[in-house]
Order: structure tokens, then C-alpha cells, then sequence
């Protein structure tokens, strides 16, 4: 089975400082994903990569940064933590085009 | 624009009592759609890929169909343990070669015993 980790489940962070959110996949996929989930607005892409050291914005990647210096990790960087950014994130990983999207537990992000 | 639409928000059901969830899209050339299930507090888990109308796929009390414009997940004698928030999700031409994927709202079902 796919095993998608991301590094913690809950954290708590306070307006300006500047965030990771770390996540790991152990099944060699060309393809990851960051995105975050709120009620109402459902799934929203950030930031994407197909390979290592390669990214793309999604649909709302204002705020963020992301690093792929290894083909198993991406990481999502907040810049400057804002209130707005209080959501659950969430790191998916797929194997080719077409192929399902695999999704870790998520994190719940608080910036107070 | 690629767009998913699911109906409806949220589903109560009694144990044993069948219904469908319902997922309509617009969408650029289909590559596939894809039917997540949702515990809280925890990532989507895969359920099914379909990738062309008239295709099925069956996993124990679930079944999802496809047609040109929307999927059904029949849910038959539903278990309280069914209770989950059901997400779709689709991929078209427009995604390029990333593999992205449009969701859906989801719909929320809650089986009662």
C-alpha cells in the first residue's frame, strides 16, 4: 500500500512566522500535491511538482512556497503565517497521469 | 472550466436502507473520475477510478457508474460504519501532464442503526 506521511497532525502557529509543512511518500511517484481543505470551499490545489526540483502553481498558491529536493518529499512553506492560512493541508501523491491520488492524514494548521 | 458538482451535501440514512450519491461534471476531455471516501480528521482514501462512460466498478456495498455528464455511488444496505464524507473528483485535458484533480464538495452520509 502507498504510504503518504506528513510530519504532524496539528500545529499552532502565530501571524508572521514562517512555516513547514513537511510531507514523505515511500512509493517512488513522479507526482505530488499540496492541497488544503475547508468547509465549504472543499479541495483547492497550491502548488504541485512532476519531478524533483520542478514545480507548479495551482489554483491558489499566493502565500506559499514549495521544495522538492528529493523525488519521496515535498514540502509547503508559509512565508509569513496569516490568520487566512488556518485550514487542514493536506499532501497527495500519484504515480503517472491518470493514476488516483494518493493522500496522507493531513495537517491542521491554527495561526492565531 | 472543469467543474464538479455533488448532490446532495448530506444524506441520513437508516442501516439497511440503499440510496445513491450523485456527481455531476463538466469537464475537457475526461482522463478519469475518481471517487474518494473521507473519515474525519483524516486524508481522502481511494475508492474507484472510472475513465469512460458505461464503466462500473464494485467494492463491497459501493458501486460507481459513469456516463458522459455525471456518476452515481450506489450505496446498497448501508452500515453504520458507511458513514463517511464521499468526495469526487475528476481530471481533463486541462490538467496537462500533472495529474491534478478537480473536487467536488463531497457529500456527507450518515447511516443510522
Amino acid at each position: 500500500d502507498v504510504k503518504v506521511t506528513q510530519s504532524s497532525r496539528y500545529l499552532v502557529k502565530r501571524t508572521g512566522e514562517k512555516v513547514f509543512l513537511e510531507c514523505v511518500q515511500d512509493m517512488d511517484h513522479e507526482n505530488m500535491f499540496w492541497y488544503r481543505q475547508d468547509p465549504g470551499l472543499g479541495l483547492r490545489l497550491i502548488y504541485f511538482s512532476y519531478d524533483v526540483k520542478m514545480k507548479e502553481k495551482g489554483d491558489i498558491p499566493e502565500g506559499y512556497s514549495v521544495s522538492r529536493e528529493k523525488k519521496e518529499r515535498f514540502s509547503l512553506i508559509l512565508e509569513s503565517a496569516s490568520t487566512n492560512q488556518t485550514s487542514m493541508y493536506l499532501c497527495a501523491s500519484s504515480l503517472f497521469l491518470g493514476s488516483p491520488l494518493h493522500f496522507g492524514n493531513g495537517t491542521r494548521l491554527t495561526v492565531t | 472550466e472543469d467543474q464538479v458538482t455533488q448532490s446532495p451535501e448530506a444524506l441520513r440514512l437508516q442501516e439497511g436502507e440503499s440510496s445513491s450519491l450523485n456527481c455531476s461534471y463538466t469537464v475537457s476531455g475526461l482522463r478519469g473520475l475518481f471517487w474518494y471516501r473521507q473519515d474525519p480528521g483524516k486524508g481522502p482514501e481511494f475508492l474507484f477510478t472510472l475513465y469512460s462512460a458505461g464503466e462500473e466498478k464494485e467494492k463491497e456495498r459501493l458501486k460507481a457508474t459513469l456516463t458522459k455528464k455525471e456518476s452515481f455511488l450506489h450505496i446498497t444496505a448501508p452500515k453504520p460504519e458507511d458513514s463517511a464524507t464521499y468526495l469526487c473528483a475528476v481530471q481533463g485535458q486541462n490538467s496537462g501532464n500533472t495529474g491534478k484533480l478537480i473536487f467536488g464538495q463531497g457529500t456527507t452520509l450518515q447511516v443510522k442503526p
